[in-house]
């Protein structure tokens, strides 16, 4: 039983750098969701996926972040020109339809 | 921004003792869920209670939902060492298909 998975588990990155994660989801689920977290806080929502379509994007996500979900699969979130500000806990979520989310164990970035 | 709102903050308690936390929030729902994060890892889904249902079990969990108080409680009993987590309370709004809106989380201490 395979369940949400996300790569790289920990990245330190520089200031002004390009990052990109991956989250593969379960297979059968056809949403997929990005989080973010950071310390004493909860999971803030970034934006979702139903199979392959953007369907909703977070004010909190700037012109920086991009997301893409090529055939409904994997997912990645790419944040350009990091900022110290970014520093947090990605999460990744998926779920069937409105469903219980079942949540990855997260990247955690560091932006120096 | 998040809706949910637990309550305590944080909780210490002994093992064998019964856990109560408190969630409230703003608007109307479709449904509330709650989940555990143990420390600096994912979330795991503990319980979901519909809008129309107003208490459910599972194993040691049991959630109580008040629609006209916008409230929900989880109680977890014959606390475990294990228990020790963060729990948070997410929403998911009526209004659309909107995701999971969390609180900011009860941090419990089970003390052996």
């Amino acid at each position: 039983d395979t369940g949400v998975s996300q790569d790289p588990r920990h990245k330190i990155t520089k200031r002004g750098q390009n990052v990109t994660f991956r989250c593969d989801p379960i297979s059968e689920h056809n949403r997929l969701y990005w989080y973010r977290q950071t310390l004493g806080q909860g999971p803030e929502f970034l934006t979702y996926f139903q199979n392959e379509a953007q369907l909703e994007k977070s004010r909190l996500l700037s012109d920086r972040f991009s997301a893409e979900r090529p055939k409904g699969s994997f997912s990645t979130l790419e944040i350009q020109r990091t900022e110290q500000g970014d520093s947090a806990m990605y999460l990744c979520a998926s779920s069937r339809l409105t469903y219980e989310q079942y949540f990855g164990p997260g990247t955690r970035l560091t932006v120096t | 921004s998040q809706q949910g709102e637990e309550d305590p903050q944080a909780l210490s308690i002994q093992e064998g003792e019964n856990a109560t936390m408190n969630c409230s929030y703003k608007t109307s729902i479709n449904n509330l869920q709650w989940y555990r994060q143990n420390s600096g890892r994912g979330l795991v889904h503990l319980i979901l209670i519909r809008s129309n249902e107003r208490e459910k079990h599972s194993g040691r969990l049991r959630v109580t939902l008040d629609t006209s108080k916008k409230s929900s409680s989880l109680l977890i009993t014959a606390s475990r060492a294990a228990d020790t987590a963060s729990y948070f309370c997410a929403t998911q709004p009526a209004s659309g298909n909107t995701p999971l809106v969390f609180g900011k989380g009860t941090r419990l201490s089970v003390i052996a």
